[in-house]
């Protein structure tokens, strides 16, 4: 089966770094993916990983070590507009390349 | 803008009420999908259309029937749904099924069951 964990809630202060963790067991990784949602809006991607290492965009960065089954979204120079819920999936290509989220992660960002 | 659209954003219907969810991409994807989110759950896949052909069917009940008239289009009929089917429903689209394919949402159809 699989199984995405990542932490319910971060609090960060503004002009801070944040970094949200997600670890995964799956039987047939194929790549993991980040997305951010606003409260009552859709999810919005962010990053995709499918090699080891660091995927750097803008203030935003994903890493992936794919033998300890982990990724995590760094987020600098956070602004208020960085509140958003976190989520992390991974694809799973004995399951058809179907998308696994986890809960996500809801991260405020203080003043 | 997503380049996916859905409607309504916000529905309320009774449990013996029958209503449709209405979801268009202008995309020009090749793939769809219906997923529900609950509050404090993960997204749930519920269905896959690859070229307008289920794919996979997420042992969804009965109650929710979706359909997929072209590739640009896709519905989701509720029919005798009940309080815990409330939630929100969003739909999606990628270029096509499989690895490699980003996935784009909708902003999603808040349904409430009562």
């Amino acid at each position: 089966g699989q199984n995405i964990d990542q932490p319910t809630e971060m609090t960060a202060t503004e002009g801070a770094i944040v970094q949200i963790n997600c670890t995964y067991q799956t039987s047939g990784f194929n790549g993991l993916f980040w997305y951010q949602q606003h409260a009552g809006e859709a999810p919005t991607f962010l990053s995709y990983n499918v090699l080891d290492g660091l995927e750097e965009k803008g203030r935003f960065s994903s890493f992936l070590s794919r033998s300890k089954g982990y990724s995590y979204l760094l987020l600098k120079e956070l602004q208020m507009k960085d509140s958003a819920s976190y989520l992390c999936a991974v694809r799973d290509s004995n399951q058809g390349g179907k998308l696994i989220f986890g809960q996500g992660t809801e991260l405020s960002v203080k003043p | 803008e997503t380049g996916v659209t859905q409607t309504p954003r916000h529905l309320v219907m009774g449990m013996t009420n029958k209503k449709s969810l209405k979801c268009e991409q202008h995309l020009g994807h090749n793939a769809m999908y219906w997923y529900k989110q609950s509050a404090k759950k993960p997204l749930e896949l519920m269905f896959v259309y690859s070229l307008e052909e289920r794919v996979e069917n997420n042992s969804v009940p009965s109650r929710f029937s979706p359909e997929c008239p072209n590739s640009s289009h896709l519905f989701l009929h509720l029919h005798t749904l009940q309080p815990e089917d409330s939630a929100l429903y969003l739909c999606a689209s990628s270029q096509d099924v499989g690895h490699g394919n980003t996935i784009y949402f909708g902003e999603g159809s808040w349904l409430t069951v009562v």
